[in-house]
């Protein structure tokens, strides 16, 4: 089982829809949770963390974390073509003690077309 | 604020050759973070620097090795290149206290040929 599982995709959505993206982990002792947007030939820029069970709402975007289920989730309301990229799941990792440690495991991403 | 800056931007090399990727984090970031980006895989973990000391190793091979200065700068060396070394190279930073919400340079594609 992968650590981080992410659908490929691509994910296709009509333009002012909500892009709903998906996301489960295997370490049940992870703390934080983050999601970044890469555009194609671009480096990955961060758009939200969670650590807290819940929702947490930035401007379009909001972060859902079950930990209970191992899943996490980023919802983009009012979706535009300029949405359209790959999204990272990543999640903290673990020293094999049980430590925290700042490495993050990404997951390989899920495609977003946003069509206008 | 200037973000997380790396060089080269690009770097072609042979194979057998030795690399050296540049990282300056964000002013104020101590912890400076390598990630590997193969094409169409994902960002896989090398190496993480705090304070000058290596925290963390990922599952690559001892050729891959780096270093933070004092001044909180790093590189990365690869040694004895191979085609497969051949990605597009991440640098990261965080804050003190922040934890793991890191921040991504451009990067540096690497090609071996």
């Amino acid at each position: 089982q992968k650590e981080v599982e992410q659908n490929s995709g691509p994910l296709s959505v009509p333009e002012g829809a909500i892009a709903s993206l998906n996301c489960t982990y295997s370490d049940r002792g992870s703390q934080s949770f983050f999601w970044y947007r890469q555009y194609s030939g671009k480096s990955p820029e961060l758009i939200m963390f969670i650590y807290s069970n819940g929702d947490k709402e930035d401007g379009r975007f909001t972060a859902q974390l079950n930990k209970a289920s191992q899943y996490v989730s980023l919802l983009i309301r009012d979706s535009q073509p300029s949405d359209s990229a790959t999204y990272l799941c990543a999640v903290s990792a673990r020293l094999s003690h049980g430590g925290a440690t700042n490495k993050l495991i990404f997951g390989t991403g899920t495609l977003l077309a946003v069509q206008p | 604020e200037a973000g997380v800056t790396q060089s080269p931007t690009h770097l072609i090399k042979t194979r057998g050759q030795q690399a050296t990727l540049r990282c300056s984090p964000i002013s104020g970031h101590t912890s400076v973070y390598w990630y590997q980006q193969a094409l169409g895989l994902g960002l896989q973990f090398l190496l993480w620097y705090d304070e000058g000391e290596e925290r963390n190793r990922g599952n690559f091979p001892p050729r891959f090795s780096g270093r933070q200065f004092p001044n909180y700068s790093s590189e990365l060396n690869v040694n004895a290149l191979e085609l497969e070394d051949s990605a597009l190279y991440l640098c990261a930073s965080s804050a003190p206290g922040s934890g793991n919400t890191i921040y991504f340079g451009e990067g540096s594609w690497l090609t071996v040929v």
